[in-house]
């Protein structure tokens, strides 16, 4: 079935650790994204991707990295430079940022830091 | 960017119809309404979007008001799977599309 496959589900990392959640997803879609969702809330644009080798700093980049060396995947790096990253974590993707289109999202990465 | 303001919660009985309102007084001509929903511990799932027009998909239907200043999502026969957290959101070419998340409105289905 197409798809956003993110993994793990859940991941507990120590304080100081960098950690890398990984999102694939199998729909040919050139645009994907990363969000954070702390409870109660709605989303907040972390990072986002429209091409191959390029992205884009979302509202709360600060403490993040990603990469974008394949089409289907766009995986995200938690640094230890992210103050509070206890959150659920979700992966998303579209068909382009050039007109708007339904975005995917996968199941999401609860991230608990001890 | 525009903003939309949702009641944090509504409830409804079980196969009835639903109407779920988005305020967006500042919304620009070019602004398209989205809406997606969101079950517990779950990504977001498309429901439906549109720009001027009413719109109906499977999932439900869109009514935008004339002045495009609100809009209401329409579930037309409520069943216990449709209780989730319901986000109206904008978005613009000028920003890539981009969605812009508030915090929506927790629907209770009552069975």
């Amino acid at each position: 079935d197409g798809g956003i496959t993110q993994s793990p589900k859940y991941l507990f990392r120590k304080e100081g650790q960098n950690v890398t959640l990984s999102c694939e997803q199998n729909l040919n879609h050139d645009a994907m994204y990363w969000y954070r969702q702390d409870p109660g809330q709605g989303l907040r644009l972390i990072y986002y991707s429209q091409i191959v080798n390029d992205f884009q700093k979302g509202d709360i980049a600060e403490g993040y990295s990603v990469s974008r060396e394949k089409k289907e995947s766009f995986p995200l790096t938690v640094t230890s430079a992210q103050k509070n990253p206890t959150a659920f974590y979700l992966c998303a993707s579209s068909r382009t940022l050039l007109r708007p289109t339904e975005a995917f999202f996968g199941q999401g990465t609860r991230l608990t830091v001890v | 960017d525009a903003k939309t303001t949702q009641p944090n919660s509504m409830e409804s009985n079980e196969e009835e119809p639903v109407h779920l309102p988005c305020n967006h007084s500042t919304i620009s001509g070019t602004d398209y309404i989205h809406w997606y929903r969101q079950l517990p511990s779950q990504g977001p799932e498309y429901v439906i979007h549109g720009l001027t027009s009413n719109v109906n998909n499977r999932m439900a239907s869109l009514a935008i008001a004339e002045d495009r200043k609100s809009s209401t999502l329409i579930l037309h026969r409520a069943t216990l799977r449709d209780a989730a957290v319901y986000y109206c959101i904008l978005s613009n070419m000028d920003s890539n599309y981009q969605l812009i998340w508030g915090a929506g409105t927790k629907l209770i289905i009552k069975p």
